[in-house]
């Protein structure tokens, strides 16, 4: 069974500094997605950023990127110059290609201290 | 572009009560689903909707939970009766059905929060 794991139920970062957010994940597909998801209280949860897993070229989008190995099966998120915007619940998931089911960590709360 | 919103947000009931949520997709979005998170655990798929028909209900935990959607548009969860350990966020999202595609985005609702006493 495919499974995803967030070690951290909860972490911490100073404004402006960086944070990493721990994910493994478990599958024996060979093409699959991964994701990182953030909800805001109370809000909606909107993607962050995607992973092919075919693309070996870690995911970048603004402020946020991932460091995929592959081989470790490991996906973790690193936030730079943190904001108090981006305090949230973060969840991590895949998803294989051509199927509809993601598969969920149980997440991990931010929080950004001013 | 209104995103997918869900009613009510939170709800607080008895157990052996019952409880309709609701879910508006994204206008146009064939593919509908329901997750549910149970406190602390991870977030898991419940049932996936293409229009008005269920594809997959193979998550849902019991025959208390009861899904439909009328008219392939908006969709509602029945817990009836809702017992203590349905607390937990119920999400709903969607996705356009694309068939070329590998990978249908699906864009989620901000939950619904149950909470069985």
């Amino acid at each position: 069974a495919q499974t995803v794991t967030q070690s951290q139920p909860e972490m911490s970062v100073q404004e402006a500094e960086t944070v990493t957010l721990s994910c493994t994940y478990d599958t024996s597909e060979s093409d699959y997605y991964l994701f990182w998801y953030k909800q805001p209280p109370s809000r909606q949860m909107i993607l962050v950023i995607r992973q092919e897993a075919y693309k070996q070229q870690n995911a970048t989008e603004n402020r946020f990127s991932v460091n995929f190995q592959k081989a470790a099966k490991s996906f973790s998120l690193k936030i730079s110059d943190s904001q108090l915007g981006d305090a949230a619940m973060y969840f991590c998931a895949s998803l294989t290609s051509g199927t509809y089911k993601y598969i969920f960590g149980t997440g991990t709360r931010l929080k950004v201290l001013a | 572009e209104a995103g997918v919103t869900q009613f009510p947000s939170h709800s607080v009931i008895e157990k052996g009560q019952t409880v309709t949520l609701r879910c508006d997709p994204i206008s146009g979005h064939d593919n509908l689903y329901w997750y549910r998170r149970v406190m602390g655990k991870e977030i898991k798929f419940l049932l996936h909707f293409v229009k008005e028909s269920k594809q997959d209900e193979s998550g849902m935990p019991n025959n208390r939970f009861l899904a439909e959607r009328t008219g392939g548009t908006y969709s509602t969860l029945k817990v009836q009766p809702a017992e203590l350990e349905d607390s937990g966020v119920y999400f709903c999202a969607s996705s356009q059905q694309d068939y070329v595609s590998s990978y249908n985005e699906q864009f989620f609702g901000p939950g619904t929060r149950l909470t069985v006493l």
